[in-house]
């Protein structure tokens, strides 16, 4: 079946590590998206790809990388600097070009203990 | 910057009624799509229906319609004959197309969401 797969689901940090979010497409889409989501908040981009080794910061990047060194894989680090990393994270894809609907993940909730 | 609007934190209506949900946007854009996407319990995002902006016919999926008024900068979505299942946060979405980016910040644009019970 062609999807999106994050792992974990659920993920349990103490201050100060870093941890890494995965997420993998087999949709063979161009872009993928992470996004934050806190409650009353909506979603929010923090970084996108349209391509291959590129990327860009979304509007709360800070304290969070990307790497896109794979088509189908586009894994999210969230660093120390990160100041309040607990929150439920959705990972997305679509077609090149901007055009197309989002597709998403099951989502990885984050917790900092 | 895109800003999208949902003035309805928490909606509740009886099955079988109809239920419409708003929408406003603010973009100096003139070319777009608007989506709507439903988010129940399991948390995975689901795509309702989507409007490009040229097109003047309302998009139309099933029992779930839009009213796009592209003047008015608002896209409001209707359910009809509203069932148990349609309980859900509804997240009203923007997306300018990658091509007239001009290098900012692309994907969706989310609102906060509406919360939708549907009682039995």
């Amino acid at each position: 079946d062609g999807g999106i797969t994050q792992s974990p689901k659920y993920l349990f940090r103490k201050e100060g590590q870093n941890v890494t979010l995965s997420c993998e497409q087999n949709l063979n889409h161009d872009a993928m998206y992470w996004y934050r989501q806190d409650p009353g908040q909506g979603l929010r981009l923090i970084y996108y790809s349209q391509i291959v080794n590129d990327f860009q910061k979304g509007d709360i990047a800070e304290g969070y990388s990307v790497s896109r060194e794979k088509k189908e894989s586009f894994p999210l680090t969230v660093t120390s600097a990160q100041k309040n990393p607990t929150a439920f994270y959705l990972c997305a894809s679509s077609w090149g070009g901007g055009t197309g609907e989002l597709f998403f993940g099951e989502g990885s909730r984050l917790t900092v203990l | 910057a895109q800003t999208v609007t949902q003035s309805q934190p928490e909606m509740s209506v009886q099955e079988a009624e109809t239920v419409t949900l708003s929408c406003t946007y603010d973009t100096s854009e003139s070319n777009y799509y608007l989506f709507w996407y439903k988010q129940p319990p399991s948390r995975q995002m689901i795509l309702v229906i989507r409007q490009e902006a040229y097109k003047q016919q309302n998009a139309t999926e099933n029992r779930f319609s839009v009213n796009f008024q592209k003047a008015a900068k608002s896209f409001s979505l209707k359910i009809s004959d509203s069932q148990l299942g349609d309980t859900a946060m509804y997240f009203c979405a923007f997306m300018k197309p990658l091509m007239y980016s001009g290098g900012g910040a692309d994907g969706l644009t989310f609102g906060k969401g509406t919360h939708l019970i549907i009682q039995p």
